[in-house]
């Protein structure tokens, strides 16, 4: 019962270098999404994907590309880290059917320095 | 600026005793809210929710109570277990994009023994 896994769990990043959070999700769920969490401003939405081969902006988009190959999978970029982007990262999936629960990954603590 | 706003950051109680979480929303148009509980190095995870057309629900020892003239609901939870110690995140979605939510900032709840 993997649910939605997120790898790494811990980044440190230095300014300017890109990478990719991973996430992965085995419930056959439309939905995925990326959040970020900041102290004092809760869980923002950065990107969403209601199917394989369709994402959409969320609330912070600005500096992530995200894509969406295969329904199980939802991979996050950052091209150019800043620290700003220094986060907790958190991927979410959802059947999408009306009134659905968000199921959470357990989460990337990304630090940019 | 945050449409949904949880304004303590922090609630202390008694194990046994009730925990009152406030949560205040700005969107007219949110009518599906959600709880979330958070606990360290984890994801957050699905509680509870509520419909915009009811008042009131009950699972348990949680209950949620929505004031939508006040733009106002509340989490209460009877009795108050160790285990209840957690982040607690209020959220809120808008017609049919109920898998879009936006966040509150989070309320550390701490049961004492």
């Amino acid at each position: 019962n993997a649910g939605v896994t997120q790898t790494p769990k811990f980044q440190v990043l230095k300014t300017g270098q890109s990478m990719t959070l991973q996430c992965a999700q085995d419930m056959n769920h439309e939905y995925m999404s990326w959040y970020r969490q900041d102290p004092g401003m809760g869980l923002r939405l950065i990107h969403y994907s209601v199917g394989a081969g369709i994402t959409d902006q969320g609330e912070v988009p600005n500096g992530y590309n995200v894509s969406r190959s295969t329904t199980e999978d939802f991979p996050l970029r950052l091209l150019s880290a800043a620290p700003s982007q220094t986060s907790v990262y958190f991927c979410a999936s959802s059947s999408g059917t009306q009134r659905s629960e968000l199921f959470f990954g357990s989460g990337t603590q990304l630090s940019v320095l | 600026d945050q449409q949904v706003k949880q304004n303590s950051p922090s609630l202390s109680v008694q194990e046994g005793r009730i925990s009152i979480l406030n949560c205040d929303y700005t969107n007219s148009m949110f009518d599906y809210f959600l709880w979330y509980k958070k606990y360290p190095a984890e994801g957050p995870t699905f509680l509870i929710s509520i419909s915009s057309i009811k008042d009131k629900n009950e699972d348990g020892r949680f209950t949620v109570f929505l004031n939508k003239s006040a733009k106002h609901l509340s989490l209460h939870i009877v009795p108050s277990q160790p285990g209840d110690s957690a982040v607690y995140f209020c959220a809120a979605s808008a017609g049919s994009n109920d898998y879009k939510l936006s966040f509150g900032a989070g309320t550390t709840v701490t049961v004492r023994a």
